[in-house]
């Protein structure tokens, strides 16, 4: 299994750009997520899709879209990208358990996105 | 947005030393995790806890839940090099949202 993997690794926009990074898993977990991290600020929650068809917002989710067309694939669009979206990009996930929660979440490497 | 109130921020600690850091809320979780980040990586799981007073071990690491559900501590004995990091407590509620504390981050002198 590969786990949870992201694509790019890296990557530089000027403003205004739009982009999507990818993320996929082969674990068919149910719960897939999306978070930025920021200095001194931990993970926050952008997004999240507890199955194909299915997504929410997390926290912060201005200035990003997300769609969820099949269980393995959960890619997150920036349709204007701004200075203030410069920050590292997780995406993670879970099985949901019988009892309607998530649990253990496994995380992909991150991309690295920068703003100029 | 919510996030949980981790401490310390920052520690350094020698070789050998028992370490201490807790997450504390003023929501109450169903759920707490705690992650350790190594740079450049994405969290990995170390201890997953789903039930109040549970204490649970995985090796030198010993987490806690709390019984108010509003606090969980991690214990980590013995340090050495490779415990370098930043630990990450998670809470989750009843709505699949992870609500992540704002991490420790660990350093070890050898």
């Amino acid at each position: 299994n590969a786990g949870v993997t992201q694509t790019p690794k890296f990557q530089v926009l000027k403003t205004g750009q739009s982009m999507t990074l990818q993320c996929a898993q082969d674990m068919n977990h149910e719960y897939m997520s999306w978070y930025r991290q920021d200095p001194g600020m931990g993970l926050r929650l952008i997004h999240y899709s507890v199955g194909a068809g299915i997504t929410d917002q997390g926290e912060v989710p201005n200035g990003y879209n997300v769609s969820r067309s099949t269980t393995e694939d959960f890619p997150l669009r920036l349709l204007s990208a701004a200075p203030s979206q410069t920050s590292v990009y997780f995406c993670a996930s879970s099985y949901i358990s019988h009892a309607g929660g998530v649990n253990e979440q496994f995380f992909g490497p991150g991309t690295r996105l920068t703003v100029l | 947005g919510q996030q949980l109130n981790q401490s310390p921020q920052s520690m350094f600690i020698q070789e050998g030393e028992d370490v201490s850091m807790n997450c504390t809320s003023s929501s109450i979780f169903n759920t707490w995790l705690w992650y350790k980040q190594d740079p450049g990586e994405g969290p990995v799981l170390l201890i997953a806890l789903y039930k109040a007073g549970e204490l649970t071990s995985n090796g030198r690491l010993t987490a806690q839940f709390g019984i108010t559900r509003k606090d969980s501590f991690l214990n980590i004995s013995a340090s050495i090099p490779s415990d370098v990091g930043i630990y990450f407590c998670a809470g989750v509620s009843g709505t699949y949202k992870y609500i992540f504390g704002t991490g420790t981050r660990l350093k070890v002198l050898a």
